[in-house]
């Protein structure tokens, strides 16, 4: 499947501050996802979208799906520790796998 | 709790050694799927099932094999043939009906490691 391009590749920001990531495909997609995760453990589902144009939050985290139906960006508000992670996209196509890429690593410093 | 269990999350085999990957899932989803997460590269997907008794290779799938006997299980299976096996191994799940059947949700992974 194709690779998304996922940037930026890692982010190193202090507690409180604000957090854009985003991806973007040469392929259309109907769905894009974003996950995050833990070392050693597996993805967890933070929002999924389903139409273009879609703006979705889940607490501190929005994401919103590209009118071109290419793109995705996911914006975490007042970061805490806890946001340290591996953030994933993956964009879908009806009927076939999922396309991911490559994480974005973030870090956060109290 | 419903969920997608693997088992079991740290396995270390001998080289030549067949090793077989369990995937079980109580969500009443229709589709499995088995992916392989290596440092520094995003999720690559080995074989899909969409349904029982039926499945897909996906980009990488040499050297791996599957069975999809029972709806809530997956097995992976990890054959010699595979080059370099020693990996973080996902299975994940989706349910059916559009648009949630491209959802899918992830186990807590298996680390391989092949002596």
């Amino acid at each position: 499947g194709q690779q998304l391009n996922q940037s930026p590749q890692s982010m190193f920001i202090q507690e409180g501050e604000d957090v854009s990531m985003n991806c973007t495909s040469s392929s259309i997609f109907n769905t894009w996802l974003w996950y995050k995760q833990d070392p050693g453990e597996g993805p967890v589902l933070l929002i999924a979208l389903y139409k273009a144009g879609e703006l979705t939050s889940n607490g501190r985290l929005t994401a919103q799906f590209g009118i071109t139906r290419k793109d995705s960006f996911l914006n975490i508000s007042a970061s805490i520790p806890s946001d340290v992670g591996i953030y994933f996209c993956a964009g879908a196509r009806s009927g076939y796998a999922l396309n991911f890429g490559k994480g974005t690593s973030l870090l956060v410093t109290p | 709790d419903g969920g997608i269990t693997q088992s079991p999350k740290y396995l270390f085999r001998k080289e030549g050694q067949n090793v077989t990957l369990s995937c079980e899932q109580n969500l009443n989803h229709d589709a499995m799927y088995w992916y392989r997460q290596d440092p520094g590269q995003g999720l690559r997907l080995i074989y899909y099932s969409q349904i029982v008794n039926d499945f897909q290779k996906g980009d990488i799938a040499e050297g791996y094999s599957v069975s999809r006997e029972k709806k809530e299980s997956f097995p992976l299976t990890v054959t010699s043939a595979q080059k370099n096996p020693t990996a973080f191994y996902l299975c994940a799940s989706s349910g059916s009906g559009r648009p949630e059947a491209d959802t899918q949700y992830f186990g807590p992974g298996t680390r391989l490691t092949v002596l």
